[in-house]
């Protein structure tokens, strides 16, 4: 079974719009990542939680990870096509050290 | 300096050649990763190094062999491919492949095998 769960599998959205992707654990978290990544290119580090509770953002887009360290949420304000493309979480899993697993990624199409 | 290279971009190989993936780093990272990446799948980890030593193999089928000479340097060595290996292959870095680090990706090679 996949050991994240991301959500939505797609998104599409009006340009200026808001959205939130979600990342689910069955497990407690080491860390969690964020990436983009655009078809057929590599992995865009966005964001790195690893304190329960913790909150980062980057010019338009905030990711959170809960107390318990097993979700996280990536939002974005107010989109742009600029935004779009896949997104990933990623994680150390316990007993997994040092090897990531990533989510199936949510794709992101903006329109203008 | 937070780039990985990865060469070449693309790569067509038939099922009988030799060919060699390279991946560079400069950021003073001490593990480096191989992932293969199938068409809308997640990176799958395939290989990890942790001080020019193999640290993890996840199973890969041994026509993918690979090599780190250098702390910079990771190649991933093709021989007898079969079409299914197509994918894209992504090298990543990170500080020294413990829980919790950051890795951060080259652009990927894109490998077709006929």
């Amino acid at each position: 079974s996949q050991e994240l769960e991301q959500s939505p599998q797609s998104l599409i959205v009006q340009e200026g719009k808001n959205l939130t992707i979600n990342c689910t654990s069955s497990k407690t978290l080491y860390g969690l990542y964020w990436y983009k990544q655009k078809y057929g290119e590599g992995l865009i580090f966005l964001m790195m939680l690893q304190k329960g509770g913790e909150e980062k953002s980057h010019e338009k887009i905030t990711a959170k990870l809960d107390e318990k360290k097993q979700q996280s949420s990536l939002h974005i304000t107010a989109s742009q096509p600029s935004h779009a493309g896949i997104y990933l979480c990623g994680a150390d899993l316990p007993l997994n050290a040092g090897k990531s697993t990533f989510g199936d990624g949510t794709t992101l199409t903006v329109k203008p | 300096d937070t780039e990985v290279t990865q060469t070449p971009k693309h790569l067509v190989m038939g099922m009988t050649n030799k060919k060699s993936l390279k991946c560079e780093q400069h950021m003073g990272h001490r593990a480096m990763y191989w992932y293969k990446q199938k068409a809308k799948k997640p990176p799958e980890l395939m290989f990890v190094y942790s001080y020019e030593k193999l640290s993890i193999n996840e199973s890969v089928p041994s026509r993918f062999s690979p090599e780190c000479p250098n702390s910079s340097l990771l190649n991933l060595h093709l021989h007898a491919l079969q079409p299914e290996d197509s994918a894209l292959y992504l090298c990543a870095s990170s500080s020294y492949g413990g829980a919790g680090e950051t890795q951060y990706f080259g652009p990927g090679t894109r490998l077709l095998v006929l």
